[in-house]
């Protein structure tokens, strides 16, 4: 049951766009389409963003894009706004049990 | 408004026991899975434990697991964590989350587990 990898900060300025990666293997990531997304701004709650790899809930903006290739999930965040700044975990099911990444502080400029 | 309210958190010295509660309304509680994640201070979120909708399937994390144990009432629409055998690494806000059996979808506020002597 180790952590799924994600980079500890990534960063980019308003308007522009940003990836953040979650390398897993092929027991969690790479073998099932069950990758999730969720924002958590300072004190709160976590917010899911995108489940099942790409599919954007209700509400959330569609600036928010998700994908998978591999071993190697992957949150997009385009047209970056002042409220994106928060941290980003992914999740992916992994047989009997769901793991999360370590964690991405999203940094607006 | 979906609502997920938990309760029972507080401080417990090491070895000690406590339960969890989460008061879930707004929708169908015993359509849903649920699940326990928690988040200890300043650190990432780990997911501990997860139950069937009729509860009689469970899955728990490898550092919880026979110290932990998740539960559910459908007719009084909660959940439960009830944690043995308390240890310090286990000081975290733990979230009452709903879901399916391989997703999280919506979070509770959390409450908060202290273990110290």
């Amino acid at each position: 049951q180790s952590a799924l990898t994600q980079p500890p900060s990534a960063s980019g300025s308003p308007g522009q766009s940003v990836t953040i990666s979650c390398t897993g293997t092929s027991s969690d990531v790479g073998g099932y389409n069950y990758v999730s997304w969720y924002q958590q701004h300072p004190g709160k709650a976590p917010k899911l963003m995108i489940s099942e790899v790409s599919k954007r809930p209700s509400g959330v903006p569609d600036r928010f894009s998700g994908s998978k290739s591999g071993n190697t999930a992957s949150l997009t965040v385009s047209g970056l706004q002042a409220e994106d700044e928060a941290d980003y975990y992914c999740s992916s099911y992994a047989g009997s049990n769901i793991v999360f990444g370590g964690g991405t502080k999203l940094t607006v400029l | 408004e979906v609502q997920l309210v938990e309760s029972g958190g507080g401080l417990v010295q090491p070895g000690g026991s406590l339960k969890l509660s989460c008061a879930a309304s707004g929708f169908t509680f015993s359509s849903y899975w649920m699940h326990w994640v928690r988040q200890a201070p300043g650190k990432g979120l780990v997911w501990v434990s997860r139950i069937n909708t009729d509860g009689s399937s469970t899955s728990y994390a490898d550092s919880v697991k026979g110290r932990f144990t998740i539960s559910r009432d459908n007719a009084k629409n909660t959940l439960y964590l009830q944690m043995n055998s308390l240890r310090a690494e286990d000081t975290a806000v733990y979230y009452c989350v709903r879901g399916g059996s391989s997703s999280c979808y919506g979070w509770g506020q959390g409450t908060l587990v202290t273990v110290s002597s």
